[in-house]
């Protein structure tokens, strides 16, 4: 079983409306976690990270964290094909190191 | 300079070659690592460096061989590779919890 899994999409959206992804992972110590955005050629880079269960929001993303299930999303708002790129979730166990362990991405496509 | 800066961005050797990538940060963060981006795989974890001191080797093959001199520099040593091993290389450093800033990366053709 993955650490930390996606859909890999690709997740096509109109221009305007809301991009929902999804991510779950494994380890339930995993205390904090974080969405990136990598366009296609170019390293990943961070848009944001939570580390407490319910919503967290910044600009027009959202991110929601469930522990009990294990669960994380980004919501996209008013998506733009400025937001076609793959996003990568990514889990931190804390404590012991910095390390990250990151899912396979879901690519996602904005239609205008 | 800012941020995490990767040298070169693409890199072209023989398998026979032996090549270094660099890496070095400008934040103040006190870890380091190298992970390998193969196409269609999620990122994976090389090495770890915290104050220099290597932490984790994620099991990876001796022809690469890191090297952390200092807190803000760090390189992969490359020798005898596979043409398998081709791939983009990306470092990154952090300071706490609050994730990675990556570098641009290497864009690595092993032929």
């Amino acid at each position: 079983q993955k650490e930390v899994e996606q859909n890999s999409g690709p997740l096509s959206v109109p221009e305007g409306a809301i991009a929902s992804l999804n991510c779950t992972y494994s380890d339930r110590g995993s205390q904090s976690f974080f969405w990136y955005r990598q366009y296609s050629g170019k390293s990943p880079e961070l848009i944001m990270f939570i580390y407490s269960n319910g919503d967290k929001e910044d600009g027009r993303f959202t991110a929601q964290l469930n522990k009990a299930s294990q669960y994380v999303s980004l919501l996209i708002r008013d998506s733009q094909p400025s937001d076609s790129a793959t996003y990568l979730c990514a889990s931190e166990r804390g404590a012991a190191g910095n390390k990250l362990t990151f899912g396979g991405g879901t690519r996602v496509l904005v239609k205008p | 300079e800012t941020g995490v800066t990767q040298t070169p961005r693409h890199l072209v050797m023989g398998m026979t070659n032996k090549k270094s990538l660099k890496c070095e940060q400008h934040l103040g963060h006190n870890a380091m690592y190298w992970y390998k981006q193969s196409a269609k795989k999620p990122l994976e974890l090389m090495f770890v460096y915290n104050f220099k001191e290597q932490t984790e080797n994620n099991s990876v093959p001796s022809r690469f061989s890191p090297e952390c001199p200092n807190s803000s520099h760090l390189f992969l040593h490359l020798h005898t590779l596979q043409p398998e091993d081709s791939a983009l290389y990306l470092c990154a450093s952090s300071q706490g919890q609050g994730g990675y800033t990556f570098g641009s990366g290497t864009r690595l053709t092993v032929v």
